[in-house]
């Protein structure tokens, strides 16, 4: 089946430092994969995505790269900012029978502190 | 509509009573997803609809829940005899087709208390 993992939050840093969020994936067949970000109060949205291997989705300062040798599609930022505070998910797509649902983590929360 | 509507946004329930939750997706989207956000369980997925049929209904935790779409647009999630086990966030997606690289557009979700 198709399953996403990623890392057990909260995840709490300081304005400005460094962001890595893990996540690894299995998939029957090639999946598209998706970060999507819930702020506090909101739906959940699209951050970035990746539609084939070593394809890397940028949008806001983060950033993932499709690794499919390692089935991972970690999520980085260089600097983070109060503001992305939010709840974190990795997902994949994959056709299956001809339409694709997505599959989810579990989710990381990110707490950054001024 | 500008995004997609789900109503009501809160729902306090007694134990054994049946509900229902609405979803409005975008206009013209065709594929539709409901699914369930419990604390530290991530999102958990029920049904998705194609149109107005649902292919794959294997993520309906019991035959206590189940799901119907009209005229390609709006969504009921019906659950009867409700549980404490039933609380949680009930979320619905909409996508413009059933693609595989294809955003998925979330509502901002039910909130669903069993007491």
């Amino acid at each position: 089946g198709n399953s996403v993992t990623q890392m057990e939050g909260p995840v709490t840093l300081s304005e400005e430092a460094f962001l890595t969020i893990n996540c690894t994936y299995t998939a029957t067949g090639y999946p598209s994969l998706f970060w999507y970000v819930q702020y506090p109060g909101e739906g959940l949205q699209l951050l970035l995505k990746a539609t084939k291997a070593d394809d890397k989705g940028s949008n806001k300062g983060f950033e993932a790269t499709y690794r499919k040798e390692t089935t991972s599609f970690h999520l980085e930022k260089g600097s983070v900012q109060v503001s992305d505070s939010a709840v974190y998910f990795c997902a994949l797509s994959v056709l299956n029978s001809g339409y694709s649902t997505l599959t989810f983590g579990k989710g990381t929360m990110l707490l950054v502190s001024p | 509509g500008a995004g997609v509507s789900q109503s009501p946004s809160n729902k306090v329930t007694e134990k054994g009573k049946d509900v229902e939750l609405r979803c409005d997706p975008i206009s013209g989207h065709t594929a539709l997803y409901w699914y369930r956000q419990s604390l530290g369980q991530g999102l958990e997925f029920l049904i998705y609809f194609q149109g107005n049929s649902a292919p794959d209904k294997s993520g309906l935790p019991s035959d206590r829940f189940s799901a119907e779409r009209t005229g390609g647009s709006v969504s009921t999630l019906t659950i009867q005899r409700t549980q404490q086990e039933d609380s949680a966030v009930y979320l619905c997606a909409s996508t413009r087709n059933w693609g595989l690289n294809t955003e998925a557009f979330f509502g901002q979700g039910t909130r669903l208390t069993v007491v």
